[in-house]
């Protein structure tokens, strides 16, 4: 059984279209996250929801917009797509946000996204 | 702020030799969480190890080993007799007890060579 899923796992696309990337994770977690991993390999924050509420947006163009249905689901859409926007970007699902020994984050399988 | 250093960009090795894992990290937090994820080459990341800062032991996980010293804030990793399927980019990350967020090091890409 997959624990975090991504959708899909490769998108290539040109600037300035809108696309979403879905996230899903069936761990039974409330705390869900997205990471971006740009071309050297380093992995930032962007997002993170607690129980369908945000609670970490980090400085991420207001073009970048996550959506959180329920807890077991974190989507992000993009919108305008630039060439600089090209990158992998990973869900991640905790038990718990912060302050708990059950907080280890598992990630997904990565999104590649390709901006032309 | 949470920081952490890898300062190891590369690392090659013939199989069967040990390799170690450099990690430094800075946090003004007294509680925080240590992690070491592992990105092989088909690209997603999996979570390894992880070290509460108020741990007491040193542990040993089948040939992962880690070496937490408080004193240096240092979290390095060994794997022992290493394989070819050990190649891939290992990254450190911490959480500080105040914090959501991983803060990751910038990653060892390690080849093992057989």
């Amino acid at each position: 059984d997959t624990a975090v899923s991504q959708t899909p796992k490769y998108l290539v696309t040109q600037m300035g279209n809108d696309k979403s990337i879905k996230c899903e994770q069936n761990l039974g977690h409330d705390t869900m996250y997205w990471y971006k991993q740009d071309s050297k390999k380093f992995l930032k924050i962007m997002f993170s929801y607690n129980n369908k509420e945000l609670i970490i947006n980090e400085t991420v163009p207001n073009r970048f917009s996550p959506k959180s249905p329920d807890k077991a689901h974190l989507n992000l859409h993009i919108n305008s797509l630039e060439l600089g926007d090209s990158a992998v970007y990973f869900c991640a699902s905790s038990q718990v946000g912060r302050g708990s020994a059950t907080d280890t984050q598992y990630f997904g399988p990565g999104t590649r996204l390709t901006v032309l | 702020a949470q920081k952490v250093t890898q300062a190891q960009t590369e690392i090659s090795v013939v199989e069967k030799e040990d390799v170690t894992l450099d990690c430094v990290y800075e946090t003004r937090d007294t509680t925080y969480y240590l992690f070491w994820y592992k990105q092989p080459p088909s690209g997603e990341l999996v979570f390894l190890i992880r070290r509460n800062s108020f741990d007491e032991q040193n542990e040993i996980s089948g040939r992962y080993s880690w070496n937490f010293q408080k004193s240096t804030s240092s979290f390095n990793f060994t794997i022992t007799a290493s394989q070819v399927v050990d190649s891939a980019v290992y990254f450190c990350a911490l959480r500080g007890s105040n914090d959501y967020k991983l803060s990751f090091g910038a990653g060892t890409t390690v080849t093992v060579r057989a």
